[in-house]
């Protein structure tokens, strides 16, 4: 079982519609992540939280509004998305700091989205 | 040129054989590589990391690195059907927090 845990695992939405993807780890990670993969595509980042606060956002779009409420929770918030945002959104954690081990990532399952 | 280059595959290989798997990277600062298994419809998952040079041996995967050459490498030796999967390479870019993608090896192995 995963230890990072993602719902919803499946989402349909319009475009003008407002949804939250949720992540959750308990495995005392203090770095979480978002990545969007595509169909035969690597998953690709979209923003980096380091002790609750946003240290990366690769010029994602306003559209997706990422909230880390807590160490072990991450949002993602998503309001007038594309058609072409459609695609898996994978969330992950890792050990932050000085840790031998840092940046091994833990994905969870990932939350699929759908945008018609 | 890409920050983290791998050859797409599809990669063939019998079982019982040596599966060989190759990544190069762009930035030279980077410390941290990894490889990641992923199956169809499902999430990436950890087989692998690396910090310094050498090899690695974890079971049947051993992880080779060469900073001077800003390669790494993924050997997977006694294949089994089972290893059919896409190996993700990944680095961390220097001292950030931001971990880079290669495009994704697909391997089959045969019976």
């Amino acid at each position: 079982d995963t230890e990072v845990t993602q719902t919803p695992k499946h989402l349909v939405m319009g475009m003008t519609n407002k949804k939250s993807l949720k992540c959750e780890q308990h495995m005392g990670h203090r770095a979480m992540y978002w990545y969007k993969q595509k169909a035969k595509k690597p998953p690709e980042l979209m923003f980096v939280y380091s002790y609750e606060k946003l240290s990366i956002n690769e010029s994602v779009p306003s559209r997706f509004s990422p909230e880390c409420p807590n160490s072990s929770l991450l949002n993602l918030h998503l309001h007038a998305l594309q058609p072409e945002d459609s695609a898996l959104y994978l969330c992950a954690s890792s050990q932050e700091g000085r840790a031998a081990n840092t940046g091994e990532l833990f994905f969870g399952e990932g939350s699929r989205l759908t945008v018609l | 040129q890409k920050e983290v280059e791998q050859n797409s595959g599809p990669l063939s290989v019998p079982e019982g054989a040596i599966a060989s798997l190759n990544c190069t990277y762009s930035d030279r600062g980077s410390q941290s590589f990894f490889w990641y298994r992923q199956y169809s419809g499902k999430s990436p998952e950890l087989i692998m990391s690396i910090y310094s040079n050498g090899d690695k041996e974890d079971g049947r995967f051993t992880a080779q690195l060469n900073k001077a050459s800003q390669y790494v490498s993924l050997l997977i030796r006694d294949s089994q059907p089972s290893d059919s999967a896409t190996y993700l390479c990944a680095v961390k870019v220097s001292s950030a927090s931001k971990i880079i993608f290669g495009s994704g090896t697909r391997l089959s192995i045969r019976p």
